[in-house]
Parts: structure tokens; sequence; C-alpha cells
């Protein structure tokens, strides 16, 4: 099952920020939370991930709450090709760190608004 | 340009046959992932392998098989016992094993349909 839990969609405005949330309050302290996002028909594409610092880099901003057990996802100037599910994933402890599974949920649909 | 190559896009399997997806990586990764999704849900793991000539199975191994010859390629056999194929089937890759900070990096898919 998976680690977070987010809402199933959301709007934003063309050229606003867009604020997308996550909660992941089981998360264990060694685990990373990722953000991907999936355009329809493609792969998944990775947008950043943090351990507990806010991160940031040329797509979007990752702010994680001192607890960890929230985040939330940040693109400052939302565009229409922004409109895409969102995943916000934790790793899995149960493969002992050997390899970096992700457990996916259903994500967050994102409809970016002219 | 580096990144992940599946192929085919779209493929058709008759009952009772096996195919086989292709997965190449020009990223120099170690580790490579099968993922399976169903329509409006997330992805599921199949395999994965860390290393050349070594792999495992994850939460949805039954039905089918792959092999790990090369470190540029991850083959997936989708065999006649796996009874509901039809999903869009994802490939990635990621560097670092024993270490979960590194991102995995997806493939455009191919998306298998029973005939």
């Amino acid at each position: 099952d998976a680690k977070t839990t987010q809402p199933p969609s959301m709007d934003c405005a063309e050229g606003r920020a867009a604020n997308l949330p996550c909660n992941h309050s089981t998360i264990s302290g060694n685990e990373y939370v990722y953000w991907y996002r999936q355009i329809h028909s493609q792969g998944p594409q990775y947008i950043i991930h943090g351990l507990k610092n806010n991160e940031t880099n040329e797509m979007a901003s990752l702010i994680i709450t001192e607890d960890r057990k929230s985040s939330t996802l940040i693109l400052p100037h939302a565009t229409l090709r922004d409109t895409a599910v969102y995943y916000c994933i934790s790793t899995d402890e149960d493969y002992g760190g050997a390899t970096n599974k992700l457990i996916f949920g259903t994500g967050t649909l994102l409809a970016v608004q002219p | 340009d580096g990144g992940i190559t599946q192929s085919p896009k779209y493929l058709f399997r008759k009952e009772g046959q096996n195919v086989t997806l292709s997965c190449e990586q020009n990223l120099n990764h170690d580790a490579m992932y099968w993922y399976r999704q169903d329509p409006g849900q997330g992805l599921r793991l199949i395999y994965y392998s860390q290393i050349v000539n070594d792999f495992q199975k994850g939460d949805i191994a039954e039905g089918y098989s792959v092999s790990r010859e090369k470190k540029e390629s991850f083959p997936l056999t989708v065999t006649s016992a796996q009874k509901n194929p039809t999903a869009f089937y994802l490939c990635a890759s990621s560097f670092g094993t024993g270490v979960t900070n590194q991102p995995q990096h997806f493939g455009d898919g191919t998306r298998l349909s029973i005939l």
C-alpha cells in the first residue's frame, strides 16, 4: 500500500503557483520523499526529492515539515504543460535499502486552467 | 542523448503467447526496474535488478520473467501464465544499490494489449 496520501485532484490558474500537498505520517527517518509527474501515456518524470531539508531545482521546490509528516511541492509559475498526475512517493525500507523501491499511490491530477 | 529506450511502444499478444518487452539504457545505471500500470492506478513493481546477472521479484512477479545479461539491457517477458497482461509497462533505472537517495528515471513505456 502507498505510504503517502494526496488529494485526488487540484486546479491552478496559469501563471500562478501550484502547491501540491502530501501526507507521509508513517515515513521513517531515512526514507526520502520523491515527487514525479506523469503526463498521459508517458513515463513518469522525476521532479525532485528530499530527506528533511527544503530543496529547490529548476523545476520546483519541495518544502518538508520539521516533523517530516508532510510535504508540499511548489511549481512557482504553472503553465498548461504542467497539467499531469503528480505522485508523492516514499521509498520502502522492506527492501532493506537494497534498491530504491518506490511505492506509487494514485497521485494528484493537477489541471492548469488558462 | 542519454536515456531509457523501451520498445515497442505498442504490442499485441495472442492468447497463449509469450511476448518480450525491450528496455535499454545508456545512463550507466546499475539498477533497473519493471513496473506495471493499470488505468487510473499507480505503478506496481514487477522485477528489479541491482547488478548484471542478478534480479529479484517485486510485488507482482507471477507470470513474468526477466534477464540481466548486460548492464544496459533488462528485457521483460510476459508469459502465457499472466492471465491479465493488458497494461502499460514501464522500465526504469537508477544509480546506486544499497542507497535510497538516487532517483529512478523512466522510459516512455510499452502498452500491451490482448487480441
